[in-house]
């Protein structure tokens, strides 16, 4: 059974910093892409960062570029999402996800239950 | 960034019905494009992928269908189970965009 278990989360001041891991189990983890998305209270989901399967290849969204970045330890089985210069509207439940390779796209097919991260004086 | 329009924002329907949610891109996406299902309290799952594919175990009352910029997820004879928010998500360009979710309720 593919499980991924976030850990990290919890209240940090606006301007401080803050790292996310993921542990994956249940699957070959260096096979497979992975990516961060995040969802502010009651609001909708938005993409944060995708890696590839080797860690060669990262993308961002323009708003954490710069801040976020995301990594990996394939001997760990272990996704991070080290977040710097943090700001009140980083708040939000922050989800770990696999991307598998469908017929020419990479698709998000399984998801943690999430890390709450609030970012508050 | 491609936007995702998703209408209704919201919907009420009956057990048994037939429901339809739409998303619309704001270019052409070639079916790269998903619908995630989530549960209050729940993390999303994924329902179907490449517009009309359904993912491994989900039910075969739920079905996507669409192409270019036009997208939708139709459940069949809706059960007590689907309650849920349903958001649609395109990957075939990045930044990865969601639409903005449509919340469904029983009747």
């Amino acid at each position: 059974e593919v499980q991924l278990v976030e850990s990290g989360g919890g209240l940090v001041q606006p301007g401080r910093s803050m790292k996310l891991s993921c542990a994956a189990s249940g699957f070959t983890f260096s096979n497979y892409g992975m990516a961060w998305v995040r969802q502010a209270p009651t609001k909708g989901l938005e993409w944060v960062a995708t890696i590839s399967y080797d860690g060669s290849s990262t993308y961002y969204r323009d708003s954490v570029k710069g801040r976020f970045t995301i990594s990996r330890d394939n001997a760990k089985s272990t996704l991070y999402l080290q977040m710097n210069s943090l700001r009140s509207e980083d708040t939000a439940t922050y989800y770990c996800t696999r991307e598998r390779y469908y017929r020419g796209y990479y698709v998000m097919d399984a998801w943690g239950q999430g890390a709450s991260v609030t970012v508050s004086s | 960034d491609i936007q995702m329009t998703q209408s209704p924002a919201s919907l009420s329907a009956s057990l048994g019905e037939t429901v339809t949610i739409e998303c619309r891109a704001s270019e052409d996406i070639y079916n790269g494009l998903a619908w995630y299902q989530q549960k209050p309290g729940k993390s999303p799952q994924l329902l179907i992928y490449n517009a009309n594919s359904l993912h491994t175990g989900v039910p075969s009352r739920f079905s996507g269908s669409g192409s270019g910029t036009q997208y939708s997820l139709k459940i069949n004879s809706l059960q007590s189970e689907d309650v849920a928010s349903y958001f649609c998500q395109q990957y075939y360009d990045y930044p990865w965009t969601f639409g903005g979710g449509t919340k469904l309720e029983l009747k």
